[in-house]
């Protein structure tokens, strides 16, 4: 059975603290992706890396950094937590898309969210 | 700007009764057509997905989709709902060109016993 594990599901940090969201998933994907989930916005993606060590910059990046030293885990850092920062968020992962066209199967894994709060 | 619209923010139906959710895509050529479902305070399950062929998808949980290129749609649908159906529906494309998926913002769905 397929698993993006998200290391805590509940977190509450403080203004000003660095904090670390864990990711890892047993799949062998070379996709993975990290979002964040507000009321009304749907899903906007924060980073995302095709392979080890390789990241880009999403719709929402300011704020965050990343990590992909292994391929297995993908870590999300908030470098200075605040509280606009409060939110759901959600890491995933995907199959490398093939080329000339080729489309593996690139649906998506989710792990079960870390809800984050800033106070 | 490729986008996503999902024009509901919430559904309500009795149970038993039918659902149809509604998706609509901003992209020149087919993409790849996603639903995934996320039940309260989890991450999000894939329902079902579209890439090419029969444009009528079935998916898990007595879920099906149709893929409508003239409209660029492609609503969820599912015959009878149950209690259990309760959650957030999300319709996300995937364009050729891109590793991304562009979401959108959901559809909340709430069941009347």
């Amino acid at each position: 059975d397929v698993k993006v594990t998200q290391s805590s599901r509940y977190l509450v940090k403080r203004t000003g603290e660095k904090v670390f969201l864990e990711c890892v998933q047993d799949m062998d994907h070379e996709n993975m992706f990290w979002y964040r989930q507000d009321p009304g916005l749907g899903l906007r993606l924060i980073y995302f890396s095709y392979d080890v060590k390789m990241k880009e910059k999403g719709d929402i990046p300011e704020g965050y950094s990343v990590s992909r030293e292994k391929k297995e885990r993908f870590s999300l850092i908030l470098e200075s937590a605040s509280t606009n920062q409060t939110s759901m968020y959600l890491c995933a992962s995907s199959l490398f898309r093939g080329g000339g066209g080729a489309l593996l199967n690139t649906e998506a894994f989710f792990g079960q969210g870390t809800r984050l709060t800033v106070v | 700007a490729q986008s996503v619209t999902q024009p509901d923010i919430h559904i309500t139906v009795s149970e038993g009764a039918s659902l149809e959710l509604r998706c609509n895509y901003s992209y020149g050529a087919t993409p790849y057509l996603f639903w995934y479902v996320q039940s309260p305070g989890q991450g999000l399950q894939l329902l079902l997905k579209y890439f090419s062929g029969d444009t009528l998808v079935q998916g898990i949980k007595g879920f099906e989709a149709e893929f409508k290129r003239s409209q660029s749609s492609f609503n969820l649908r599912k015959p009878s709902v149950h209690w259990s159906d309760a959650a957030e529906y999300f319709c996300a494309v995937a364009p050729d060109s891109n590793y991304q998926l562009i979401w959108g913002a959901g559809t909340k769905l709430i069941i009347k016993p």
